[in-house]
């Protein structure tokens, strides 16, 4: 059973400060790791994505791929009000299997920035 | 630009009733899927499927059923209510272009069970 964890938090950060959100995997031939933004009695919209070990940054958010630690994170710099929301961390199965395009979801981390 | 549409957005059932949950995409995806998630909770897959004709279970698929006619349509059908199928329900789609392409949501039916 593959599994993706995260820190539900709540996670409280100053308005203008960096928010760093966390998620470790099992499934190590895991290949796609998704950041998805869910706002209360919403959807979940994706926010960022990556394959490759290191960074990729997309204005204020830089994801990073570990995949050595089975670690994925997002950094989300000059955090605004408009942020707070619930961030779920999606992680596909190896690229050969039949999950390979089935997400598995993190129970996600609640994000609040206080103005 | 419709994308991914779910309907009915709520619904209140009562134990024992059957309904179909509707999803529709416009984007020619061959891959979708259905997700429940409870309160406080990730997203669980209940069933996908690659392609017209072809659908497949996911982690929690009991008490659940789909059919795939076309490219468009995958309603998911619910048998014989029960107060655990309690959720919001998710539909999505991906291309089939690689399995690292993102998946697109719609925006959910609000099911409770009675």
């Amino acid at each position: 059973q593959k599994e993706v964890e995260q820190n539900s938090g709540p996670l409280s950060v100053p308005e203008g400060a960096i928010a760093s959100l966390n998620c470790t995997y099992s499934d190590r031939g895991s290949q796609s790791f998704f950041w998805y933004r869910q706002y209360s009695g919403k959807s979940p919209e994706l926010i960022m994505f990556i394959y490759s070990n290191g960074d990729k940054e997309d204005g204020r958010f830089t994801a990073q791929l570990n995949k050595a630690s089975q670690y994925v994170s997002l950094l989300i710099r000059d955090s605004q009000p408009s942020d707070s929301a619930t961030y779920l961390c999606a992680v596909t199965g190896q690229e050969t299997s039949g999950s390979a395009r089935q997400l598995t979801f993190g129970s996600g981390t609640q994000l609040t920035v206080l103005p | 630009n419709a994308g991914v549409t779910q309907t009915p957005k709520f619904r209140i059932l009562k134990i024992g009733q059957s309904m179909t949950l509707q999803c529709t995409q416009d984007m020619n995806h061959n891959y979708m899927y259905w997700y429940r998630q409870d309160p406080g909770m990730g997203l669980k897959l209940i069933y996908y499927s690659v392609g017209a004709g072809i659908t497949d279970k996911g982690e929690v698929p009991n008490g659940y059923n789909v059919s795939r006619s076309t490219t468009e349509d995958f309603p998911l059908r619910l048998e014989l209510a029960a107060p655990s199928q309690t959720s919001v329900y998710f539909c999505a789609s991906s291309s089939a272009r690689r399995s690292n392409q993102p998946q697109h949501f719609g925006d959910g039916t609000r099911l409770s069970i009675l």
